[in-house]
């Protein structure tokens, strides 16, 4: 079975820094991953997502992730945060599983 | 990208009555839509999973009876809350997978106050 941990229930970061959400899976096959980011009171749309192939995913709104197996992990990252991107963020294992992660909570300080 | 609709977005009633909340995929069909329960802070927790004309498959400690769904067309999924108390207040949110892709694409969620 996969699951999913994300290290940090909330970040906050500067506007105009460095983004990063850390996520970690477990499991003894090649996993689907995905990040997705809720604002307030609306459902969930996806950011990005890794399913084979090239490891580093770009997505929207300039996020981007990078698959590392010797790491396990599948982190969201961004270079420079943006105000609008305060929200909380969701990583998701494999679509059998279905298996989110606790979520992480992105403040962006002005 | 393919669009999954939820209605209402936002409801409220009294302890005691049944709340329908329906989530319909706009643009594809899907054999497959996911009902998930969210409370404040929290991750999304699935509830079941709603096959298209048969029962829904539900995860271990959801009762059966009090959360009905029902899966009627490729592309419209009900969850009926019944007999609705205060700790059935939560957001709720469906997702719907289409036959030719792996990825989930999720509802607006529905916000159910119960007084």
């Amino acid at each position: 079975a996969q699951s999913v941990t994300q290290l940090g229930s909330h970040v906050s970061v500067s506007e105009g820094a460095l983004v990063l959400l850390r996520c970690n899976y477990s499991s003894s096959v090649p996993p689907y991953l995905f990040w997705y980011v809720q604002y307030p009171n609306q459902g969930l749309q996806l950011l990005l997502k890794y399913t084979t192939g090239a490891t580093l995913v770009k997505g929207i709104n300039g996020f981007e992730a990078e698959f590392k197996k010797s790491e396990t992990s599948f982190h969201l990252t961004k270079p420079s945060a943006h105000m609008s991107d305060a929200a909380e963020y969701f990583c998701r294992g494999s679509a059998r599983q279905l298996t989110f992660g606790s979520g992480t909570q992105l403040t962006v300080l002005p | 990208g393919a669009v999954v609709s939820q209605h209402p977005s936002w409801v409220i009633c009294k302890s005691g009555t049944s709340v329908k909340i329906e989530c319909r995929s706009l643009d594809f069909q899907a054999t497959t839509m996911f009902w998930y329960r969210q409370f404040p802070k929290q991750s999304l927790m699935l509830m079941a999973t709603s096959n298209e004309g048969s029962k829904a498959t539900y995860e271990q400690g959801v009762e059966k009876d009090k959360f009905l769904i029902n899966h009627a067309s490729l592309t419209l999924s009900t969850l009926t809350v019944t007999s609705a108390h205060p700790e059935d207040s939560s957001f709720y949110i469906c997702s719907a997978r289409p036959f030719y892709a792996g990825e989930l694409f999720f509802g607006e969620g529905s916000r159910l106050t119960v007084l």
